[in-house]
């Protein structure tokens, strides 16, 4: 059985800076591709940033590129989101969602998390 | 950048037929992958690869892509299937996971 737990969120106030977790059981973590998508309030979903599971290839959304840096560590099963400049508009729930498989032509996000949420206020 | 677009809201009868729409500019050449979420819950991939279900997932649950619509089709609906469902695509050329707006289905 997959597992994927998220950790990290909470109160921190606007210019502020944190850094989530997401460990992942139950696959080939190596070989795995993750996948960080937050839900802000009431809204829909909204895609963050991926890492293929040799770190060779990275990818972010505009709106946090330049502010947000995904990582992993492959001994640990685990992937970070190191989140700095932090701003209202980045209050949401964070959800983390692993998949086997390389971050190239198809990219389904096959396990989530139950998320962690994050509130961007003074 | 991509763009796919859902209606807010779809509503059906028990034992009905939901049908749920996703539009982007030639999606039928992308593979799309389906989302089914309930409130406080987490997504759960319920289609991939336009008409592909994941283990565990009922056959009532179906795909199709086509042209600039792919559709998610739920046959026989049953109370336990209203939820926000999101249509998703990644955008090779611009190395990017893209989603659709979302539609609440409601079953009545």
């Amino acid at each position: 059985e997959v597992q994927v737990v998220e950790s990290g969120g909470g109160l921190v106030k606007p210019g502020g800076s944190l850094r989530l977790s997401c460990e992942i059981s139950g696959l080939t973590f190596g070989r795995s591709r993750v996948t960080w998508v937050r839900q802000a309030p009431g809204k829909g979903l909204e895609w963050v940033s991926s890492i293929s599971g040799s770190s060779n290839y990275i990818y972010y959304a505009d709106s946090v590129r330049g502010r947000f840096t995904i990582s992993r560590d492959n001994a640990r099963n685990s992937v970070y989101l190191e989140m700095i400049d932090l701003t209202a508009d980045d209050t949401a729930v964070y959800f983390c969602a692993g998949a086997e498989g390389s971050l190239t032509t198809v990219v389904t996000l096959d396990y989530w998390g139950q998320g962690t949420l994050v509130t961007v206020s003074s | 950048s991509y763009v796919l677009t859902q209606p807010p809201s779809v509503s059906v009868a028990p034992g009905k037929t939901a049908r749920i729409p996703c539009e982007g500019n030639n999606i039928g050449i992308k593979g799309v992958h389906w989302y089914q979420q309930k409130p406080g819950q987490a997504p759960v991939l319920v289609v991939y690869n336009n008409n592909d279900r994941p283990s565990g997932i009922p056959e009532r649950f179906s795909g199709s892509n086509s042209g600039n619509t792919a559709t998610l089709t739920i046959s026989r609906v049953e109370a336990g299937d209203e939820a926000d469902f999101y249509c998703q695509v990644w955008d090779f050329s611009d190395r990017v996971v893209v989603f659709g707006t979302g539609t609440k289905v409601t079953v009545l």
